[in-house]
């Protein structure tokens, strides 16, 4: 069963508009919330990240919302570039807890030129 | 190196046979975690140490699933009899105090034919 979810497996947007991508989670214990941007051929690298005691957190182009309530995030890349092109995951973990990353299944997001 | 490395890149094996996947982490990482990315999912948790020790093995899929780190530092991920659905990339991370900034290794690639 995903606890971590992100419905969407691509997106596609062009250059120098908004990418948003969703991540929706299931457990209200989870307390900090990680995007991974990963390439082809590497590993995830971090990205950005946002506490449970936050409702938005902002870092360049990348700013993630948080929705507690409806246990939902988001990120929002603006403006879109096309080395912004890779796989996002959302990933989830709890404080006190075993230290492992729950992640989603990722979303592919395409930055046309 | 300044990263994460993990050897070898791509391992092709036959059904049964024994394989292993080495990390080396970041110079004065305590922690290092590995994870297992199938096609189309993200990367799932296998095994977190804390020094030496295992600190939660609970991703391991079964006892045909082993790994080490016997000196703090390198760990290797050792599987035996494998099957064609070990097939997956084999990632390994670490970290140095903080659980949100675990950075990860470019991955081994399996194939089980």
């Amino acid at each position: 069963d995903q606890q971590v979810k992100q419905n969407s497996p691509s997106l596609s947007v062009q250059e120098g508009r908004i990418s948003i991508l969703n991540c929706d989670y299931t457990n209200s214990m989870f307390d900090y919330f990680l995007w991974y941007k990963k390439y082809p051929a590497e590993g995830p690298t971090f990205l950005i990240s946002i506490s449970s005691i936050k409702d938005k957190n902002e870092d360049g182009r990348f700013t993630v919302f948080l929705n507690k309530s409806a246990k939902h995030l988001s990120l929002h890349i603006v403006p879109s570039q096309p080395g912004d092109s890779a796989v996002y995951f959302c990933a989830t973990i709890t404080q006190g807890g075993s230290e492992k990353l729950v992640f989603g299944k990722g979303t592919k997001l395409t930055v046309n030129p | 190196g300044a990263g994460v490395s993990q050897t070898p890149s791509n391992k092709v094996t036959e059904k049964g046979k024994y394989v292993e996947l080495r990390c080396d982490p970041i110079s004065g990482h305590t922690a290092l975690y590995w994870y297992r990315q199938s096609l189309g999912q993200g990367p799932e948790f296998l095994i977190y140490f804390q020094g030496t020790g295992a600190a939660d093995d609970s991703g391991l899929p079964n006892d045909r699933f082993f790994a080490v780190r016997p000196e703090g530092s390198v760990s290797t991920l050792k599987i035996q009899r494998t099957e064609r659905g070990d097939s997956a990339v084999y990632l390994c991370a670490s970290s140095l105090f903080s659980y949100n900034e675990q950075f990860f290794g470019p991955g081994t690639r399996l194939t089980v034919l």
